[in-house]
């Protein structure tokens, strides 16, 4: 069962495009990170997010944490080509230390020029 | 602050063969993770340490896994008998406890083959 669901799994769009990502879970988390991942690479952080519908930008990218702290989205405005990549949100449980981050399946987004 | 390195970068080796790993965090953080992550997937979480102490270990790391943190500073993962279901991209990450959230940083991983 994976604790974090991510959709879609898989995005291709033209350089300009605006898209969202999103993180679903069932459970609470008491915080959650976002990371973008290039190939043959360790995850980078975006962005933590700690509480129940905090907004966090990123330049183009806008993080939104949910209401109940058991969902989030990544929305990007006038996608372009170097934000392509794998995006995996995590999320952390136990706040801090036991059972790591549980980690969705990742998005892997494509921006076309 | 040069982040978190790993060594190797890549390794491969023959099913059997005993291989370590290493990882240096980021010099003021107290807390060392260890994931695996295998094609298609998100990093799944193998053990944590706190200082010198591994507090949690998960039902991934098998007797043949082993994890330590002598001095609290950097750690070795080192797979006894590789089998081939063990490649995989190990990452460390490090992160600093009584900041808020536990906010992870990441190396940039050990990409095992196992032949």
């Amino acid at each position: 069962t994976q604790l974090l669901e991510q959709s879609p799994q898989f995005l291709s769009i033209q350089e300009g495009e605006n898209l969202t990502v999103y993180c679903n879970s069932s459970s609470v988390f008491s915080s959650l990170q976002w990371y973008r991942q290039e190939p043959g690479e360790g995850p980078v952080l975006l962005v933590t997010v700690v509480t129940g519908g905090e907004v966090k930008k990123l330049k183009r990218l806008t993080f939104q944490f949910g209401d109940a702290r058991k969902d989030s989205s990544l929305h990007i405005t006038a996608a372009q080509p170097g934000d392509t990549g794998l995006y995996l949100c995590a999320g952390d449980k136990s706040g801090g230390g036991a059972d790591g981050l549980t980690f969705g399946k990742g998005t892997h987004l494509i921006i076309q020029p | 602050d040069t982040g978190v390195s790993q060594d190797p970068r890549h390794k491969i080796t023959k099913r059997g063969q005993n291989v370590t790993f290493r990882c240096d965090p980021i010099s003021e953080h107290n807390r060392l993770y260890w994931y695996r992550q295998t094609l298609g997937q998100g990093p799944e979480f193998l053990t944590y340490f706190q200082n010198e102490a591994q507090l949690e270990k998960s039902r991934l790391l098998s007797d043949r896994f082993s994890a330590e943190r002598p001095k609290g500073s950097f750690s070795t993962l080192e797979i006894q008998r590789t089998e081939q279901g063990d490649s995989a991209m190990y990452l460390c990450a490090s992160s600093f406890s009584g900041a808020g959230a536990d906010t992870q940083y990441f190396g940039p991983g050990t990409r095992l083959t196992v032949l």
